[in-house]
C-alpha cells in the first residue's frame, strides 16, 4: 500500500512551542501533500512538496521530504491555539492516498 | 473563485433506505471529482473518482455507487444502506492535468445509518 502513516497519532503542546509531525510511506511518489482538518469539517490543503524537492516553507510551516527514507515531516513553529486540528499527509503517484492523521492540540 | 458545495451536512437514515448525496463545484471547468469516506478518528478512504462526465472509477467494492451527470456535479448513491455505510463523506475536486494538483474539499456529510 502507498498509504502514508503519520506519527505521532496525537500531540499536545503549549502555545508558542513547535509541533513536529512525521509521515512515512511505502512506494515511490510524485509529490507529497499536507492537509489540515478542523473537527467535523473538510480538509484544507496546506503545502505540496515535489519528489525532487527536499524542503519547503509557507509562513510558519516547514515541510521536509526524504525520498531515500520515504518520509516527510511537517513543522509548525510558534504554535497557536488556532492550530488545533488534525493534520494529514497524502502521497500522490497516480492518485492521492491519505494517511491516518495526527491530532494536534495546542493549549493556550 | 472556485467553490464546492456538498449537502446535506448531516443525515440520519434507517438501514435499507436509499441514499443520495450531492456535490457541485463552481468557478472551474472539467475538474477531477472525488468521493472519500472518513471513519471516526481515521484517515480518508477514496471511494470514487471521475475525470469526466459519465466516467467513474471505483476504488473499493462496496454498497455505494457514484454518477457524474454534469461536468461539475458528482452524486453518491446507494439503493439500500447498511449500518457499515455510516461515516463522514467528503467530496473534493482538483484541476485536471498532470500530477501535483491539490484537492479542494467540501465540508462533508455526516451519515448515520440506524
Amino acid at each position: 500500500s502507498q498509504q502514508g502513516e503519520e506519527d505521532p497519532q496525537a500531540l499536545s503542546i503549549q502555545e508558542g512551542e513547535n509541533a513536529t509531525m512525521n509521515c512515512s510511506y511505502k512506494t515511490s511518489i510524485n509529490n507529497l501533500q499536507w492537509y489540515r482538518q478542523n473537527s467535523g469539517r473538510g480538509l484544507v490543503h496546506l503545502i505540496l512538496i515535489r519528489s525532487n524537492e527536499r524542503e519547503k516553507h509557507s509562513g510558519r510551516l516547514r515541510v521536509t521530504l526524504d525520498t531515500s527514507k520515504k518520509s516527510s515531516s511537517l513543522l509548525i513553529t510558534a504554535s497557536r491555539a488556532a492550530d488545533t486540528a488534525s493534520y494529514f499527509c497524502a502521497t500522490e503517484r497516480h492518485k492521492l492516498i491519505f494517511g491516518t492523521g495526527t491530532r494536534l492540540q495546542v493549549f493556550p | 473563485s472556485q467553490t464546492i458545495h456538498q449537502w446535506p451536512a448531516t443525515l440520519v437514515q434507517p438501514v435499507g433506505s436509499p441514499l443520495s448525496l450531492e456535490c457541485t463545484v463552481e468557478g472551474t471547468s472539467n475538474p477531477n471529482l472525488y468521493w472519500y469516506r472518513q471513519a471516526a478518528g481515521r484517515g480518508l478512504q477514496l471511494l470514487f473518482y471521475s475525470v469526466g462526465i459519465g466516467q467513474i472509477s471505483s476504488e473499493v467494492p462496496q454498497n455505494l455507487s457514484a454518477s457524474r451527470p454534469q461536468d461539475r456535479q458528482f452524486i453518491l448513491s446507494s439503493k439500500k444502506l447498511l449500518l457499515s455505510d455510516s461515516g463522514f463523506y467528503l467530496c473534493a475536486w482538483s484541476h485536471r492535468g498532470p500530477d501535483n494538483s491539490p484537492l479542494h474539499f467540501g465540508n462533508g456529510t455526516r451519515l448515520t445509518v440506524t
